[in-house]
């Protein structure tokens, strides 16, 4: 089974601080994702990566950064966390998603609260 | 504009009935769509996944339909049992750019009750 673990699944932390979110899966697939999840609002996307070291900004990428060195690890970074930032985000990953059968895999979230 | 909208925004249902969750999708040009199954505090889990050629998929109790012309995607769960109480999300690949992308609807939250 394709797995994608996300490493943090609550996160408490204070405003202004630096956040890291790390995200790995385990398939070999090219793409990975980067989605936060607000009631009402449905998934919306911060960052994607279809390779090593590349990055493309999704719809609200503002106050995040990405970082994917290795194929597997694709890694959301708060650089000064906000109480807006109050979110549930999801990582995911798949082969080309243009193809028909690839499917999206998500992980499991990581619940973060900015206090 | 790019748009899915889902109906209805949240469904409560007895156990052992049927339903139906409503898709309706503007983006173009369509390649495929996507049935998600999201249990409370987890990620989404992959149902169906439709291409324009298809208008119909079964995945057990969970039977996705789709209506390329009318821009119109369904899905039928039978028989429902309390672990189907979830939010159910359409999600529509567009295929115009070099990358693609997905869209996602707000989802359906479906409450089974004994």
């Amino acid at each position: 089974d394709v797995k994608v673990t996300q490493s943090s699944r609550y996160l408490v932390k204070r405003t202004g601080e630096k956040v890291f979110l790390e995200c790995v899966q385990d398939m070999d697939h090219e793409n990975m994702f980067w989605y936060r999840q607000d009631p009402g609002l449905g998934l919306r996307l911060i960052y994607f990566s279809y390779d090593v070291k590349m990055k493309e900004k999704g719809d609200i990428p503002e106050g995040y950064s990405v970082s994917r060195e290795k194929k597997e690890r694709f890694s959301l970074i708060l650089e000064s966390a906000s109480t807006n930032q109050t979110s549930m985000y999801l990582c995911a990953s798949s082969l080309i998603t243009g193809l028909t059968g690839n499917t999206i895999y998500f992980g499991e979230g990581s619940w973060l609260t900015v206090v | 504009k790019n748009q899915v909208e889902q109906s209805p925004q949240s469904l409560i249902i007895l156990e052992g009935k049927n339903c139906t969750l409503q898709c309706n999708y503007t983006v173009s040009p369509f390649s495929n769509l996507r049935w998600y199954k999201q249990d409370t505090g987890r990620g989404p889990v992959s149902l169906t996944i439709m291409t324009f050629s298809e208008n119909t998929k079964s995945n057990g109790r969970y039977t996705a339909t789709l209506d390329a012309d009318t821009k119109q995607s369904s899905l039928h769960i039978t028989a429902s049992q309390l672990s189907d109480s979830a939010s159910y999300i359409c999600v529509v690949f567009d295929r115009g750019s070099t990358l693609g992308r997905l869209y996602f609807g707000r989802g359906t939250q479906l409450t089974v009750w004994p």
